[in-house]
């Protein structure tokens, strides 16, 4: 079946530095997602790309959708402590019809040291 | 606009007994979801509906875990009976098209 693989699984970083996260599905992707998700929080829907190779900044955010719509990074520039949280990307159904249904990627845990 | 609802928020109970975990979707979705996230497993779709209807149960553990969606505005997810590695946060989601709306959770203990 349709697989999201995200890595690296951990990340640390003192703040002020930067921080990357890649996602990678084993399909074609009609579109991609991010989500956030805070310490004891629940998943916050991010962003959404559908475009090959579009690329999307929410303030030190920014977002990429690979060429072949397999493969999205989400970058963030000079951290800060309101960044941590676990960061999933999520792609739908792949083939028929999805519901809506979407295929989580295991999730980057991203701590911030001050 | 409210979002999504789920209760209880905290839960615990003692083995064998039965739990509920209720849900109302953000009105106007017509898709739902459950989900069910530890740290060992992460975050596993157990089971999803859309308009109502279950689509998909592959993600339900076993036997003792049902879901219904009687109406458009209400969701459940049981457990009977319940054991100690059910303990997670359950956590219920609806969308209207692909992007998807999570409610706060459920934090279950089995004890």
């Amino acid at each position: 079946g349709q697989q999201v693989m995200q890595i690296p699984q951990y990340q640390h970083v003192q703040e002020g530095e930067d921080f990357t996260t890649y996602c990678n599905s084993s399909t074609t992707l009609s579109n991609i997602q991010w989500y956030k998700q805070r310490p004891g929080g629940h998943p916050v829907f991010l962003i959404q790309l559908v475009k090959s190779g579009e690329v999307k900044k929410q303030k030190r955010l920014t977002f990429q959708f690979g060429e072949a719509k397999k493969n999205s990074s989400l970058h963030i520039t000079a951290t800060q402590t309101t960044d941590v949280g676990t960061y999933f990307c999520a792609g739908p159904n792949a083939g028929g019809t999805s519901y809506g249904k979407l295929t989580f990627g295991q999730g980057t845990i991203l701590t911030v040291h001050p | 606009d409210a979002g999504v609802i789920q209760s209880p928020r905290h839960e615990v109970t003692e083995m064998g007994q039965e739990v509920t975990l209720r849900c109302k979707p953000i009105s106007g979705h017509n898709s739902l979801f459950w989900y069910r996230q530890t740290m060992m497993r992460g975050l596993e779709l157990l089971i999803y509906f859309n308009n109502n209807v279950p689509i998909d149960d592959s993600g339900m553990p076993e036997d003792r875990f049902s879901a219904k969606m009687p109406n458009a505005s209400f969701s459940t997810l049981k457990i009977q009976p319940s054991e100690p590695r059910d303990s997670a946060v359950y956590f219920c989601a609806s969308s209207l098209q692909e992007t998807q709306y999570f409610g706060p959770g459920t934090r279950l203990l089995v004890l």
